[in-house]
């Protein structure tokens, strides 16, 4: 079956500029996290999902990033006036339900600003 | 506080040895669970293997076991019968149970080189 799937696979852009990623999750699967990977560094824990709410979101940065489930499927996540600092690659990664123990990740976005 | 450490940045085995990966956690909790992760030049993030706080028995999956010492707060990968495939980097990561968000927490990572 068809795994989690994220859009784009790149994207660069200004800084300044507003972006969206989006991410499809294994149909089915109830919850879903969002992460960024930096260069040389394990994944961290932006936002978690369970259904349409965020049950978790202590893992945002700042106030320029958010993100949305609306019909407890896709998510998109949503970064305004980016910098360079968000420069990373942002991993979205689903699981059954909450509690289960294995996440499933997608091929993440990387997203560059230049 | 850092809750997972990997102290090995890089590791070189030859086909066909076994290594050992290092991970040692953090957590106050009593119920946790416990991850390995592979993430080849790829990019993608792939499931190896998972230990439960609770379980009694050290987790195998084919040529991937992982050694966990409670006391000692690890959870060592070892790799068999290492394969040209197995380099890539990999994650040790925690999942908290009772946390209400159920996020994993990972470390820095080990770089596995395999030669021939």
């Amino acid at each position: 079956g068809a795994g989690v799937s994220q859009t784009p696979s790149n994207k660069v852009t200004e800084k300044g500029k507003y972006v969206e990623l989006r991410c499809d999750p294994i149909s089915g699967h109830t919850a879903l996290y969002w992460y960024r990977q930096s260069l040389g560094q394990g994944p961290e824990f932006l936002i978690y999902f369970q259904g349409t709410g965020a049950a978790d979101d202590s893992g945002l940065p700042n106030d320029r990033f958010f993100a949305v489930r609306p019909e407890g499927s896709v998510s998109t996540l949503k970064i305004q006036r980016t910098e360079r600092g968000d420069s990373a690659v942002y991993l979205c990664a689903s699981s059954l339900r909450q509690g289960d123990g294995e996440q499933f990740f997608g091929p993440g976005t990387r997203l560059t600003v230049l | 506080a850092q809750k997972i450490t990997q102290t090995q940045p890089g590791m070189f085995v030859q086909e066909k040895e076994a290594v050992t990966l290092d991970c040692t956690y953090d957590t106050s909790d009593q119920s946790y669970g416990l991850f390995w992760y592979k993430q080849p030049s790829s990019g993608e993030m792939i499931f190896l293997i998972y230990q439960g706080s609770y379980d009694e028995q050290n987790a195998t999956e084919g040529r991937y076991s992982l050694n966990f010492q409670k006391a000692r707060k690890s959870a060592n990968l070892v790799i068999s019968a290492s394969q040209l495939g197995d380099s890539a980097m990999y994650f040790c990561a925690m999942r908290e149970i009772n946390q209400a968000g159920t996020a994993l927490i990972f470390g820095k990572g080990t770089t596995l080189s395999v030669s021939s």
